[in-house]
């Protein structure tokens, strides 16, 4: 069984300062990993993933993500926030070695930045 | 031009009615799937289907029922509608190891 786990409901940062939004997962075999952004009434943005290759992985807006194959983590980053980066964040696995190929997501991090 | 197209984008209806949501994507993914996102923003998955197999959550009543016409559609039809079943419901496509495309959502408000 594959799982993710966020362990923030909810992250607070001033704006310009740096972000973090925590995630870490469980597969049986190795990962795929997302992350996706969700504004209010609307569906889910792509941000970025990690396939293989390079851990740390850039993606749209400014944000990228570290994969630790170690700490099984792939923590979602940016070094300013901007007030327009307050939305929901999800993270989510999929198993790349054969398991289900159905993304299962965490249950969301809130980021809001203040101005 | 949309790449995964719900329609309708809201829908509110009475207890006990069936209803659908359609489902179509131009991305030429082999994958589809429907979500359903509760007043918490949880996303669950319900229904994977890559036009070889249908893959449905257990959980999932069987008053929900997924078809797809062809490989660019995926269509929930939801059966005696239920209070619980009041929810924002998320069509997806992928392929591959792409990332999944979402659709924008239908919001189903049943009273």
């Amino acid at each position: 069984a594959q799982s993710v786990a966020q362990p923030e409901d909810q992250v607070n940062v001033a704006e310009g300062n740096p972000l973090t939004v925590k995630c870490t997962y469980s597969v049986s075999g190795n990962p795929y990993l997302f992350w996706y952004v969700q504004y209010p009434n609307r569906g889910l943005q792509f941000l970025l993933k990690y396939i293989t290759g390079d851990n740390l992985v850039k993606g749209s807006y400014g944000f990228e993500a570290e994969f630790n194959k170690s700490q099984t983590s792939f923590h979602l980053k940016k070094p300013s926030a901007l007030v327009s980066d307050s939305a929901l964040y999800f993270c989510a696995v999929r198993d790349a070695s054969g398991g289900s190929y159905i993304p299962t997501f965490g249950r969301g991090t809130s980021l809001i930045v203040h101005p | 031009d949309t790449a995964v197209s719900q329609t309708p984008k809201y829908l509110v209806t009475q207890m006990g009615n069936d209803k659908s949501i359609k489902c179509e994507q131009n991305l030429g993914h082999d994958t589809m799937y429907w979500y359903k996102q509760d007043s918490k923003k949880f996303l669950k998955i319900m229904f994977s289907y890559n036009n070889k197999e249908l893959i449905i959550n257990e959980t999932v009543p069987n008053r929900f029922s997924p078809k797809s016409p062809d490989k660019a559609h995926l269509n929930l039809h939801i059966n005696s509608l239920e209070l619980g079943d009041s929810a924002v419901y998320f069509c997806a496509s992928s392929s591959g190891v792409s990332e999944a495309f979402f659709g924008q959502g239908t919001r189903l408000t049943v009273v």
